[in-house]
């Protein structure tokens, strides 16, 4: 079981570009979230994917937006890049379809996506 | 959402017991107390999580006051792999469509001494 995966591992982006990070889920798990961790910080939730609908959303602008498909994988994009937006971006997947199972309650997190914005 | 406060710092002597408390005084009924860790550079690690009993799995400890107010992670006996910063998250209420969120607090940075 490879866990959750994500790609690329390190992104330098200027001011003003568009990004797109992907992530796969760990094996047997339909949910994925998408988190922002600026330096030094806890991770901030961005928003969830769930039979490729967002479910829920944090409080984070419009600029940020994701996908996911019909295998689970999800993408997050980020148009008009700010330098604040540099930070480790993190996916965490888990199995919201299956309320009362272990994967339910726990969200597995990949190792992340660092982007620099310039 | 109910945020949580936890020290910046914290360390402890390989083979004691860590004890990290955590404060969340505005959580409300139906929302958890989790707890991740992270290791330097790598995403967080799922420890241990409860309502409002006492649980305990092959981990960790986790002992929360009787007015939900407050909670302790306890390791029993630290390694100095355990050197990571702990996070306290409050789990948000489940909703219709059974998603939640994570609130992660500024987390505890533990440094286990050899």
């Amino acid at each position: 079981d490879a866990g959750v995966t994500q790609s690329p591992t390190h992104l330098i982006k200027t001011r003003g570009q568009q990004v797109t990070l992907r992530c796969s889920p760990k094996s047997g798990h339909d949910t994925v979230s998408w988190y922002q961790q600026a330096l030094g910080q806890g991770p901030q939730f961005i928003f969830q994917y769930y039979e490729e609908e967002e479910r829920q959303r944090g409080n984070f602008p419009d600029r940020f937006s994701g996908h996911q498909f019909p295998n689970y994988s999800s993408e997050l994009n980020v148009n008009a890049l700010l330098l604040g937006d540099s930070a480790l971006y993190l996916c965490a997947s888990s199995g919201l379809g299956l309320a009362g199972a272990s994967s339910y309650n726990e969200q597995f997190f990949g190792p992340g996506t660092r982007l620099t914005v310039l | 959402d109910a945020k949580t406060t936890q020290p910046p710092s914290m360390d402890c002597a390989e083979g004691r017991a860590a004890n990290l408390p955590c404060n969340h005084s505005t959580i409300s009924g139906n929302e958890y107390v989790y707890w991740y860790r992270q290791i330097h550079s790598q995403g967080p690690q799922y420890i241990i999580h409860g309502l409002k009993n006492n649980e305990t799995n092959e981990m960790a400890s986790l002992i929360i006051t009787e007015d939900r107010k407050s909670s302790t992670l306890i390791l029993p006996h630290a390694t100095l792999r355990d050197t990571a910063v702990y996070y306290c998250i409050v789990r948000t209420p489940v909703l219709m469509d059974s998603s939640y969120k994570l609130i992660f607090g500024s987390g505890t940075r533990l440094l286990v001494r050899p």
